[in-house]
């Protein structure tokens, strides 16, 4: 069965912690995304990797980091330096590199607690 | 800022009812347009991608409409059931930003 993966489903964090959460694939596609929700408002984009090795900020890219060092996995790491990490994050894909008609493939999603 | 608005935020049909709800974005710079639907506790899943003003697309009983000329799109539920029950994100992609920009979704409930 293809598709993506995320975990953990939930995960919470002290203030001042880093924390990684992991997008998988086994979808052969070439691009990846980070998308962070908030109540009340749309998925708006962190960063972005077309290829492996290389990757973009997004609208929203101030603490986070990436990497992309295989084409099925983009990790995505929230810092301390993310000053409001409370939200849920959804990893997507798609097939091509990043084009207006390219269906976006989501995982389940990962819900960030900051205690 | 570009700003994507979908109405209304949220809507509670009962089951046979029919209903739709609007996707308005800025039309300069339009490439494509998308809608996803996403039922709770699952991913969010492709329903339509359409480019072409005066395009029409139909899955089932959903069907939507697009006029790229005034910026807005039509999604249409008929005989609604209870598993339409959903959030419904509609997401264009204008060229000068080169990403989808998402509307905050309209949410559908479907009372038996």
């Amino acid at each position: 069965d293809g598709g993506i993966t995320q975990s953990p489903k939930y995960l919470f964090r002290k203030e001042g912690q880093n924390v990684t959460l992991s997008c998988e694939q086994n979808l052969n596609h070439d691009a990846m995304y980070w998308y962070r929700q908030d109540p009340g408002q749309g998925l708006r984009l962190i960063y972005y990797s077309q290829i492996v090795n290389d990757f973009q900020k997004g609208d929203i890219a101030e603490g986070y980091s990436v990497s992309r060092e295989k084409k099925e996995s983009f990790p995505l790491t929230v810092t301390s330096a993310q000053k409001n990490p409370t939200a849920f994050y959804l990893c997507a894909s798609t097939e091509g590199g990043r084009y207006s008609t390219d269906t976006q493939y989501f995982g389940p999603g990962t819900r960030l607690t900051v205690l | 800022i570009l700003n994507v608005e979908q109405s209304p935020q949220s809507l509670h049909v009962q089951e046979g009812d029919s209903t739709n709800f609007t996707c308005s974005f800025p039309s300069s710079n339009f490439y494509a347009l998308h809608w996803y639907r996403w039922e709770t506790a699952k991913s969010p899943e492709a329903l339509f991608v359409m480019t072409l003003n005066g395009d029409e697309k139909k899955k089932g009983r959903i069907s939507a409409t697009l006029n790229t000329k005034e910026g807005y799109s039509y999604l249409y539920i008929k005989g609604s059931q209870p598993e339409d029950s959903a959030t419904y994100l509609c997401a264009p992609w204008v060229s000068n930003t080169g990403k989808l920009i998402f509307g905050q979704g309209t949410t559908l409930q479907v009372k038996p």
